[in-house]
């Protein structure tokens, strides 16, 4: 029972490298999202989708694209790295945004 | 816009009650959710409120009034694994999370 998994877990990249961020969930949820958790500031909402072929920004979407071409995977695009996206990045999905959240491991990136 | 306010830190000790308060103003509102995370591991559905009063789960209670705009959250019977970040979050179609507050349970 997997439920929602992220990966990769840690990453190291340096400013100006692109990488995705890889989200996948087995439970059939409609609503997946990205948060990213600084220290002192709580979770952040960046992108939403409330299905396949839907997204939507949330709080702090700049710098960052997703897409969502199947219920399973939500995929997190960061185009070009800045120090400023050093953070850790939590997947999450549910029924519905007013629903518990079922939240992934989390990915440790650091960007120097 | 969505302001969710909640303090930063509380110390209590083993066996002691503590709340959490959680104050919003928020531009929508279907519901309040209150998550736990422990250091390094992903926040844990604890609770949600949708209507007002209180909800009652074992060691933990949630309280939601609407009309103040006011949420805490009750640990009872405190133990050492209630040591954790406490996240208050409203919910309207997607999630606003408060900063958390950081409970540290001493012996």
């Amino acid at each position: 029972n997997a439920g929602v998994t992220q990966t990769p877990k840690f990453q190291v990249l340096k400013t100006g490298q692109s990488m995705t961020l890889q989200c996948a969930q087995d439970m059939n949820h409609e609503y997946m999202s990205w948060y990213r958790q600084d220290p002192g500031m709580g979770l952040r909402l960046i992108h939403y989708s409330v299905g396949a072929g839907i997204t939507d920004q949330g709080e702090v979407p700049n710098g960052y694209n997703v897409s969502r071409s199947t219920t399973e995977d939500f995929p997190l695009r960061l185009l070009s790295a800045a120090p400023s996206q050093t953070s850790v990045y939590f997947c999450a999905s549910s029924n519905s945004g007013d629903e518990p959240q079922h939240f992934g491991d989390g990915t440790r990136l650091s960007i120097l | 816009g969505q302001n969710i306010d909640q303090p930063t830190e509380m110390t209590a000790t083993e066996g002691a009650i503590v709340q959490i308060n959680c104050t919003y103003q928020t531009s929508g509102f279907n519901g309040l959710f209150w998550y736990q995370q422990h250091a390094g591991e992903a926040p844990t559905f604890l609770s949600y409120n949708v209507l007002d009063g209180l909800e009652e789960k074992g060691r933990f209670s949630s309280f939601l009034s609407r009309s103040k705009g006011y949420s805490y959250l009750l640990l009872k019977e405190l133990q050492m694994k209630d040591s954790a970040s406490y996240l208050c979050a409203v919910a309207d179609y997607k999630l606003s999370f408060g900063a958390g507050t950081t409970v540290t349970v001493r012996a």
